[in-house]
């Protein structure tokens, strides 16, 4: 597609239940960040894939929270019995370069998908 | 570890007045350092980044940021806001990690005035 596209754009789930997020990346991009935006806080690295490399999780905050990716193509994250504090707004990224920002890479960011835990 | 600080969590600007967004960085090394902008309802976008060279940098949009080593900072300029310029602003530098993820400050809301 023209960009990075994410569904669902709005979630609301009760607590304990899981969620599944989706992000399509752009075609032909390698490379696919997701991070969390809480509520006043800056944005916060979760985990990324390169290719079929294995994926940097170094950002996950819980074993609750898991992503997969096939090849090149759309990625999942998935919380695991969400809890209040998992509520925020979960953006994905991709990007063509092979070694992303510091390669010169833009990243391009989906709107979102804003997640509400009651 | 590498660090972004915002000191300005909300900044307010009337129309046609200039503007300033500071941004401070923690790191080792050189930077890679940059700026996107969140409108409401939309994804972020890339505003400038700064590599290497000349410490000015050019982005779109009108704006304009100056990378000063010795204050370590990247703080962004624009000569005359817009209303349409109405946004959040977050300055970001790349980690550490060998998988050059992007560290982000917590963002700079900024409101402008009639």
């Amino acid at each position: 597609g023209a960009g990075v596209s994410q569904s669902p754009s709005n979630k609301v789930t009760e607590k304990g239940k899981d969620v599944e997020l989706r992000c399509d990346p752009i075609s032909g991009h390698t490379a696919l960040y997701w991070y969390r935006q809480r509520l006043g806080q800056g944005l916060e690295f979760l985990i990324y894939f390169q290719g079929n490399s294995a994926p940097d999780k170094s950002g996950l905050p819980s074993d609750r929270f898991s992503a997969e990716r096939t090849g090149e193509s759309v990625s999942t994250l998935t919380i695991q019995r969400t809890q209040q504090e998992d509520s925020a707004v979960y953006l994905c990224a991709s990007t063509l370069s092979v070694g992303g920002p510091r390669s010169g890479g833009e990243l391009f960011f989906g709107e979102g998908s804003r997640l509400t835990v009651l | 570890a590498q660090s972004v600080t915002q000191p300005d969590i909300h900044i307010t600007v009337s129309e046609g007045a200039s503007l300033e967004l500071r941004c401070n960085y923690s790191y080792g090394a050189t930077p890679y350092l940059f700026w996107y902008v969140q409108s409401p309802g939309q994804g972020l976008q890339l505003l400038l980044k700064y590599f290497s060279g000349d410490t000015l940098v050019q982005g779109i949009k009108g704006f304009e940021a100056e990378f000063k080593r010795s204050q370590s900072s990247f703080n962004l300029r624009k000569p005359s806001v817009h209303w349409s310029d109405a946004a959040e602003y977050f300055c970001a530098v790349v980690g550490d990690s060998g998988y050059s993820t992007l560290t982000f400050g917590k963002g700079t809301m900024l409101l402008v005035s009639p």
